[in-house]
């Protein structure tokens, strides 16, 4: 099915290790994100993509890289986890404009840093 | 004061109840979203509004440019109606948006 396919669903991380997180689309759409969720807080936004080649920082970027590899993936890499990262991360794709079903999120990555 | 508000932040309703959700927002938007997200589970998007009102079976959403104000009512709700309901406001230039906290609606048999 059509759709926004993250990976990990879940990890562990030890404070000061690595990882990153994986987003692909198959929906040709131009706009991807890469969105925290904090208990009691809204969704918020670490960094997007407009466009394959471009990346942008979002509301609280700090503590994470991406790489728009093609106009399909989209990669998060927190290069040295902390406890403040535990978190849901989500993926998100649009296209650009206004578009009737509007945004696609991936399933979610729970992640908890130890 | 958060540039998108949504109340109330928790709602329990009986099944069959019709139920509102409503969402403020202080920004200039291109567009409203309304999203759901079941407990554990990832986020859909029900409805994308600028102007007027949408229906999709038993959710109607509406949304008030002048006022800044959008609402999402359910019809005959029903128990897999529970969730978080999220309104979001996409600012345009760049499809960034920015979410209200949600609301936490159970729909009890």
């Amino acid at each position: 099915n059509a759709g926004v396919t993250q990976t990990p669903k879940f990890q562990v991380l030890k404070t000061g290790q690595s990882m990153t997180l994986q987003c692909a689309q198959d929906m040709n759409h131009n706009s991807m994100y890469w969105y925290r969720q904090d208990p009691g807080m809204g969704l918020r936004l670490i960094y997007y993509s407009a466009s394959e080649g471009t990346t942008d920082k979002g509301e609280v970027p700090n503590g994470y890289n991406v790489s728009r590899l093609n106009k399909r993936e989209f990669s998060l890499r927190l290069e040295s986890a902390a406890p403040s990262q535990t978190s849901v991360y989500f993926c998100a794709s649009s296209e650009w404009g206004p578009q009737v079903d509007g945004y696609t999120f991936g399933s979610g990555t729970r992640l908890t840093v130890v | 004061k958060n540039e998108v508000e949504q109340s109330p932040q928790n709602l329990t309703a009986q099944e069959g109840e019709f139920i509102t959700i409503n969402c403020s927002y202080s920004v200039g938007i291109s567009a409203l979203h309304w999203l759901q997200q079941h407990p554990g589970g990832g986020i859909v998007s029900l409805f994308m509004l600028s102007s007027g009102k949408k229906k999709h079976g038993r959710l109607i959403a509406t949304i008030n440019i002048q006022e800044k104000h959008s609402s999402l009512h359910i019809t005959a709700s029903h128990p897999r109606d529970s969730a978080v309901y999220i309104c979001a406001a996409d600012g345009g230039a760049t499809n960034k948006l920015i979410f209200g906290t949600g609301t936490l609606l159970a729909v009890q048999p």
